[in-house]
């Protein structure tokens, strides 16, 4: 039983176009994050949703909207993709409370544009 | 500002050496911390996690632990590494609570390469 799934688990697609990646957990969790990681390997948070609502907007260029239309799911559209949004894009969720923010991943999304 | 640093950016070892990699935090107050493991091409799983009590920590497949507050550390340890472990490592801190600041920041990763 997955706890985090996205799909798809690998997108290439041209410049220019507009895509969207799918997100889901089943853990009954409140909050719902988006990660992108580099070639690098470096992870950087973009958005995270608490219970539908956004509470984190991290300097992401408006391309990239998020839409969350329950606490189950969150899911992130890109418009006018660039070369320079080729990533990898985690999924997570976590419940966070007075103690505890451990965070769960999705499987993650291998976006290539060419 | 908050954050984590990862001051190793590659590390190779033989099966059998012992290992241990750096992370620091630049936090105030309260904060989880997190060491997050990544195979090549899967997702990221946690390894273990520090919330409060006893500072040595223990997580899975042998891995553990420090958390030293004075340092600002939490450092991980293997005793003997194994092939197996070949891995990107990433260190994590958040704070505890339900808000903008329980965003879970991560290190630069540190990649581990263990030679047979």
């Amino acid at each position: 039983d997955t706890a985090v799934s996205q799909t798809p688990k690998y997108l290439v697609t041209q410049m220019g176009n507009d895509k969207s990646i799918k997100c889901e957990q089943n853990l009954g969790h409140d909050t719902m994050y988006w990660y992108k990681q580099d070639s690098k390997k470096f992870l950087k948070i973009m958005f995270s949703y608490n219970n539908k609502e956004l509470i984190i907007n991290e300097t992401v260029p408006n391309r990239f909207s998020p839409k969350s239309p329950d606490k189950a799911h969150l899911n992130l559209h890109i418009n006018s993709l660039e070369l320079g949004d080729s990533a990898v894009y985690f999924c997570a969720s976590s419940q966070p409370n007075s103690v505890n923010t451990e965070a769960f991943f999705g499987q993650g999304t291998r976006l290539t544009v060419v | 500002a908050q954050s984590v640093s990862q001051h190793n950016h590659h590390v190779i070892l033989s099966e059998a050496a012992s290992l241990e990699l750096g992370c620091n935090y630049s936090y105030g107050g309260t904060v989880n911390l997190f060491w997050y493991v990544q195979y090549p091409g899967q997702h990221l799983q946690l390894l273990l996690k520090y919330f409060s009590g006893d500072p040595l920590v223990k997580g899975i497949k042998g891995f553990e632990a420090e958390f030293i507050k004075s340092k600002f550390s939490f450092n991980l340890r293997k005793p003997s590494v194994q092939w197996s472990d070949t891995a990107e490592y990433f260190c994590a801190a958040a704070r505890p609570g339900y808000s903008s600041a329980s965003k879970i920041i991560f290190g630069s990763g540190t990649r581990l390469s263990i030679r047979p």
